[in-house]
């Protein structure tokens, strides 16, 4: 079966400082990868996907960026962190090319707080 | 512009039934999914609704109409571990997913 593991679960930054939240799922190959982002209460906000190794498609203009150096492992960054981007990040996969098409399978998510 | 609506909290009481109401606009459209998030969790896919109908799983059922842009979930036997905010989503025609703000469900005993 596949899994999908996100690190670390709680993570305290200060204002300024870099970032690396890393993604891997088992058991599926070529998969697509998502990272979003959900402010408290709101909404899922996509940051970025992926269809294929070093394939990222961005889409919303912000200071982050995110990498696919293997088929199943994405990885999101940032060199200076901005108090607004404290939120709850979750990764997430889904199987490609599919008919019906495949739902997402989320990480556990990470709790940034910027300070 | 591409939008979905949901309420934004609702209550119930354990073992009672409950809908929640989902309305979208989306620039095509490719199916309709209902999730499920608790508290500092990830969300959980509950269902999946492309064509018009109702689809049963369990306690749960999602119904879609493709003509009003309109879909809902029902939980029966309501308990307090469903308790949860439940996210609904629509895919459009690039296979991108556009999210609701989510319904807190508060459920009382």
């Amino acid at each position: 079966s596949q899994t999908i593991h996100q690190w670390p679960a709680t993570l305290v930054q200060p204002v300024g400082s870099p970032l690396s939240l890393e993604c891997t799922v088992e058991g599926t190959s070529n998969p697509n990868l998502y990272w979003y982002r959900q402010a408290a209460g709101r909404g899922l906000q996509l940051l970025f996907y992926s269809v294929g190794i070093g394939q990222i498609s961005s889409e919303v203009p912000q200071n982050l960026s995110a990498s696919r150096p293997q088929d199943r492992q994405f990885i999101l960054s940032s060199k200076k962190l901005l108090l607004s981007d404290s939120g709850f990040y979750l990764c997430a996969w889904s199987v490609q090319g599919t008919e019906p098409v495949s739902p997402l399978h989320f990480g556990n998510g990470t709790r940034l707080t910027v300070t | 512009g591409q939008n979905i609506d949901q309420p934004t909290e609702m209550t119930a009481t354990e073992g009672a039934i409950v809908q929640i109401n989902c309305t979208y606009q989306t620039s095509g459209f490719n199916g309709l999914f209902w999730y499920q998030q608790h508290a500092g969790e990830a969300p959980t896919f509950l269902s999946y609704n492309v064509l018009d109908g109702l689809e049963e799983k369990g306690r749960f059922s999602s119904f879609l109409s493709r003509s009003k842009g309109y879909s809902y979930l029902l939980l029966k036997e309501l308990q307090m571990k469903d308790s949860a905010s439940y996210l609904c989503a629509a895919m459009d025609s690039n296979y991108q997913l556009i999210w609701g703000a989510g319904t807190k469900l508060i459920i009382k005993p």
